[in-house]
Order: structure tokens, then C-alpha cells, then sequence
């Protein structure tokens, strides 16, 4: 098992360009999620998936979208990147029916936009 | 809406010793989840302990353990006998229970370096 993959591993934009992050776990988990981690903060939700077909708003959404291919690949896409955006960006995954609720983490992705 | 905080934006303990993280958190549910994350410098974050609120014994797991009060809204973690390897950020996180929807908030995170 190789868990929740998470590709690019680092990635530098220029402002107004856009990317998608690729995220995919093998876990047949249902719920899927986005986060961003920025200095002194805690991680803060972006989007996320509670199941295929499924999408939701978290706490900062706004300049993102996202995409729930199939059961396994959650994409989070920059439609046009700003330095606001620079931030180590994880995904996750979680079965809900799985004691604990324990949210899996990817390795993360690095994005630097200039 | 609930809310996690860690006082201890870092700490330093030798090796060998033990130290405590702290963590309080605001919700008004009466079920929900508690978890300690480690992020050490790789950046991976990994699951180092989970409580849940229903029970009243407090979660261990090996040299790591939690002391949780409810009532106080408080769930502390123990790091017994540290090792090097125990140097890393950690996240305290809740969950409410139930639900497909339900999200982890975080902290904002200790730095705990161990000390030779």
C-alpha cells in the first residue's frame, strides 16, 4: 500500500499561472480532503470530498477548485496563482466507517509562486 | 464554532526525559475525537495518538500518552523517555463524531526539539 501519494513534491509559479496538485490514495477511502499549512498556522481546510461525486467548501476556499476524478484521485487546481497562495499544501483521506475516524496524510506539495 | 489551542509555540526537552504538550479546545458537541499529529522536518504527518471523547481512559500508545479532561476541555500529551527521533512539530487536532463531512481542525503547533 502505498497510502495517499501526492504529486508534484515542490513546484514554482509565476503569479497568474495556473497548476493542478494531483492527489490519489489506494486505501478505498471515501472522503478526501485538501488542506494548506502556513508558517505559524495549524492546517486550515481548502476543500474536501466526502465521497465520489461529492465536493465541499472548507475554511479557505476562495482561488481554488477542485476535482473528485473517481474514488481514488482528488485534484486541487490554482485557476490563476498569487503569492498568497505559496503554502505546503496536504491531502488526506479518511474512511468514515473505520473506528478511530484517523485521517491519512499525503507527503505534501510545495508551491512557491513568485 | 470549535477551536484548538497549543499555548507552546516551542519547547526543549533532553533525551530521556519527559515533557508535556499542551492542548485545550472549544466545542459545544459532547462526542467528538482528539488527535495528536507529528510533523517531523520531512513535512509527513503522522497519527501519534487518538482519543475519543466517550471514553474516560485516557489513550497510550507506547511512550506517548494523553491526558484527557473533558470537563476542562484539555487533552495533553506525554512524551515519556524522548528520543531524537521525537524532535518534530505537533498538532493537536479535533474532530466532531459521526458523519461523512466532519473535518479535523488543527492547532497551531508546538516545535518540540529533544536535546542531546
Amino acid at each position: 500500500n502505498a497510502g495517499v501519494t501526492q504529486t508534484p513534491k515542490f513546484q514554482v509559479l509565476k503569479t497568474g499561472q495556473s497548476m493542478t496538485l494531483q492527489c490519489a490514495q489506494d486505501m478505498n477511502h471515501n472522503s478526501m480532503y485538501w488542506y494548506r499549512q502556513d508558517p505559524g498556522m495549524g492546517l486550515r481546510l481548502i476543500y474536501y470530498s466526502a465521497s465520489e461525486g461529492t465536493t465541499d467548501k472548507g475554511e479557505v476556499p476562495n482561488g481554488y477548485n477542485v476535482s473528485r476524478l473517481n474514488k481514488r484521485e482528488f485534484s486541487l487546481r490554482l485557476e490563476s496563482a498569487a503569492p498568497s497562495q505559496t503554502s505546503v499544501y496536504f491531502c488526506a483521506s479518511r474512511n468514515p466507517v473505520e473506528a478511530g475516524e484517523t485521517q491519512y496524510f499525503g507527503p505534501g506539495t510545495r508551491l512557491l509562486v513568485l | 464554532a470549535q477551536t484548538v489551542t497549543q499555548s507552546q509555540p516551542e519547547m526543549s526537552v533532553q533525551e530521556a526525559e519527559t515533557v508535556t504538550l499542551s492542548c485545550t479546545y472549544d466545542t459545544s458537541e459532547n462526542n467528538y475525537y482528539l488527535f495528536w499529529y507529528k510533523q517531523p522536518p520531512s513535512r509527513q504527518m503522522i497519527l501519534v495518538i487518538r482519543q475519543e471523547a466517550y471514553k474516560q481512559q485516557n489513550a497510550t500508545e507506547n511512550r506517548f500518552s494523553v491526558n484527557f479532561q473533558k470537563a476542562a476541555k484539555s487533552f495533553s500529551l506525554k512524551i515519556s523517555d524522548s528520543q531524537l527521533g521525537d524532535t518534530a512539530m505537533y498538532f493537536c487536532a479535533f474532530m466532531n463524531y459521526g458523519g461523512a463531512t466532519n473535518k479535523l481542525i488543527f492547532g497551531t503547533g508546538t516545535l518540540l526539539a529533544v536535546q542531546p
